[in-house]
């Protein structure tokens, strides 16, 4: 178990520009979301998949966002268009889908900096 | 909709001492879970404990342990003993129970410092 990780770490890039954030959850987790936290907030839902279907979004997510989990690995998240209010920690977590109370586990996420 | 409050924003205590952290929620659902995760500076959210709502009984993890009252809506952390690296910021989360979707619903957190 290596648990969820996300690349990159950081990411500084230039209003207006377009970004793409990866998470890998842990292998045998068919559940995965994103969050975004801003700072000294909790997070916030956006998005959730369970193997690749895209189950549900979060109104938060507009449509500039756009997520996807080919073949239920991996997942990417991408913003189009950047904002400066798209400055946040995007967090990605897995889980195991049919194991009652099953925790999810959070990658160390990838800060987003807007210029 | 479920909301979380967590309406302490910070709180200090001297190492070894025992801290309570408050968390309310709302909700009308009658089944779904609550935790608590910890998230230190820079690093990784943790998970540290969770309650099942139908349990009566406080979940406890060997320093942590919560006070759940449900007809208060209220889930509150207890952290004895405390340790220099409990130092975090800490978050009660909601989740229903059962659906297709498992979310989490988190309060704004709580900054814990622990002074040596």
């Amino acid at each position: 178990d290596t648990g969820v990780s996300q690349n990159p770490r950081h990411k500084i890039t230039k209003r207006g520009q377009n970004v793409t954030f990866r998470c890998d959850p842990i292998s045998e987790h068919n559940r995965l979301y994103w969050y975004r936290q801003t700072l000294g907030q909790g997070p916030e839902f956006l998005t959730y998949f369970q193997n690749e279907a895209q189950l549900e979004k979060s109104r938060l997510l507009s449509d500039r966002f756009s997520a996807e989990r080919p073949k239920g690995s991996f997942s990417t998240l991408e913003i189009q268009r950047t904002e400066q209010g798209d400055s946040a920690m995007y967090l990605c977590a897995s889980s195991l889908a049919g194991v009652s109370n099953q925790p999810q586990h959070f990658g160390d996420g990838t800060r987003l900096s807007i210029l | 909709a479920q909301t979380v409050t967590q309406s302490q924003p910070e709180m200090s205590v001297q190492e070894a001492e025992t801290v309570t952290l408050s968390c309310t929620y709302d909700t009308s659902e009658n089944n779904y879970y609550l935790f608590w995760y910890k998230q230190p500076p820079s690093r990784q959210m943790i998970l540290v404990i969770r309650q099942e709502a139908y349990k009566q009984q406080n979940a406890t993890e060997n320093r942590f342990s919560v006070n759940f009252q449900k007809a208060a809506k209220s889930f509150s952390l207890k952290i004895s003993d405390s340790q220099l690296g409990d130092t975090a910021m800490y978050f009660c989360a909601f989740m229903k129970q059962g659906g297709a979707n498992s979310k989490l619903t988190f309060g704004k957190g709580i900054t814990l410092s622990v002074r040596p």
